[in-house]
Order: structure tokens, then sequence, then C-alpha cells
């Protein structure tokens, strides 16, 4: 199975400040996706297709990558943003998740 | 659009089966959709367990191949998972979620359901 590895673990950042978190594919993956899970929820789609942004999520965020190396990127870090995040593949079954990355204010 | 939720018990004990149920309301679960189960464990690990096809053919991940069975019941559009023989390792939020066939994502899920196996 591909395995997903997100850096950092965590990661705190200030109003304002950007942010990037990185998912590593141990094998060539076509696109990732992106999850948001706050507390006691459960994970929302956020990114599709590497790069698309789901329904109702705000323009700061972007993604892009390609083959093994895949980020997400909040241009300015808002405190509605907190959250974990996860990516995860299916461009070979079993789809599977990376560890997480949470989010802290600072 | 459509909802998922879970139900089940929430307290298992080793060597017995985990049986979860994910009721769906605003779709029909033998339409062009797949029906899978996801756990989270403490730690936040996610691993998805499988799932059953619109058509009612299934895939599991192989690392559960042996203990799971995902079914469903047409009739109350509802799905199911059992996880035999479970272990403290199966300690998990367990979610159910949808993906359309087209697509290699997950775009609704059921809010979860914590699962504790003890004695």
């Amino acid at each position: 199975e591909i395995v997903l590895t997100q850096s950092p673990t965590t990661i705190a950042a200030s109003p304002g400040e950007k942010v990037t978190i990185t998912c590593r594919a141990s094998s060539s993956v076509s696109y990732m996706y992106w999850y948001q899970q706050k507390s006691g929820a459960s994970p929302k789609l956020w990114i599709y297709d590497t790069s698309k942004l789901a329904s109702g999520v705000p323009n700061r965020f972007s993604g892009s990558g390609s083959g093994t190396s895949y980020s997400l990127t909040i241009n300015t870090m808002e405190t509605e943003d907190a959250a974990t995040y996860y990516c995860q593949q299916w461009s070979s079954t079993p789809p599977t998740f990376g560890g997480g990355t949470k989010l802290e204010l600072k | 659009e459509i909802q998922l939720q879970e139900s089940g018990p929430g307290l298992v004990k080793p060597s017995q089966s985990l049986s979860l149920t994910c009721s769906v309301t605003g779709y029909t679960i033998t339409s062009g959709y797949d029906w899978s189960w996801i756990r989270k464990f403490p730690g936040n690990k996610m691993e998805w367990m499988g799932y059953i096809s619109y058509s009612g053919s299934t895939n599991y991940n192989p690392s559960l191949k042996s203990r799971i069975s995902i079914t469903r019941d047409t009739s109350k559009n509802q799905f199911f998972l059992q996880l035999n023989s479970v272990t403290t390792e199966d300690t998990a939020t367990y979610y159910c979620a949808s993906r359309l066939l087209q697509w290699d994502y997950f775009d609704y899920w059921g809010q979860g359901v914590m699962v504790t196996v003890s004695s």
C-alpha cells in the first residue's frame, strides 16, 4: 500500500501567517485529497484533485504538487483554520491517509 | 443532501465481534456510490476498512480481510460493519462515508461512533 507521510505533525501559526503542510507518498500518485477535521467533528473534504477547493473553502487555501510530493498552503492564517488536516490518496487500493497535521493558533 | 449516521455499541469485549450500522438518508444506497467504513485510532491514524458498492460488491482492506464483513439492507437504506475477533487495538472512532464512483475521495461522512474494546 502507499504510505503517506505528513509534515510537520504539529504546527502553531499566528493570524496572518503563511502555513504550508506537506504530504509525501511512498509511490507516485495521480491526485491528492485533503480533509479538515475539527475536534468532535467528522472530516470534511477540503481540497480535491490536488488543487481544487471544496465547496465553501476560503480561497486563502491552496493545494499543489505532483508525483510523490504534495502540499496544502494557507496564505494568511485565520483563527477558524485551527484544525487537523489529513491527506489521502486513492491512486491505488487500499486508499490511505496521512498521519495528520495539527494546526494550532499561536 | 446525503446524510450518514452511525450507530452501535460503544463497548465491545476482546475476542467478540464489533457490529455497526450506517443509516443513509437523502440518497438510495443502490444508486451510484460506494459506501465505506473508515476508522480513526487514538493518536490520529486513519484507516480505510472497506466498502460495499451500489451493486452490492465489496472491497476490503487486505489488512482486515480475514476479519471484516460489510453488508447492507436495501429496504432500510442501511449498510453494516462486522469486525470479528476484536482486540484492544481495534479501539477507534468508526465513520461511515460515501464516495461517488468517478471520484477518489470521500464526500459525505457520518459523525462517527467511538468504540472501545475492553473487558
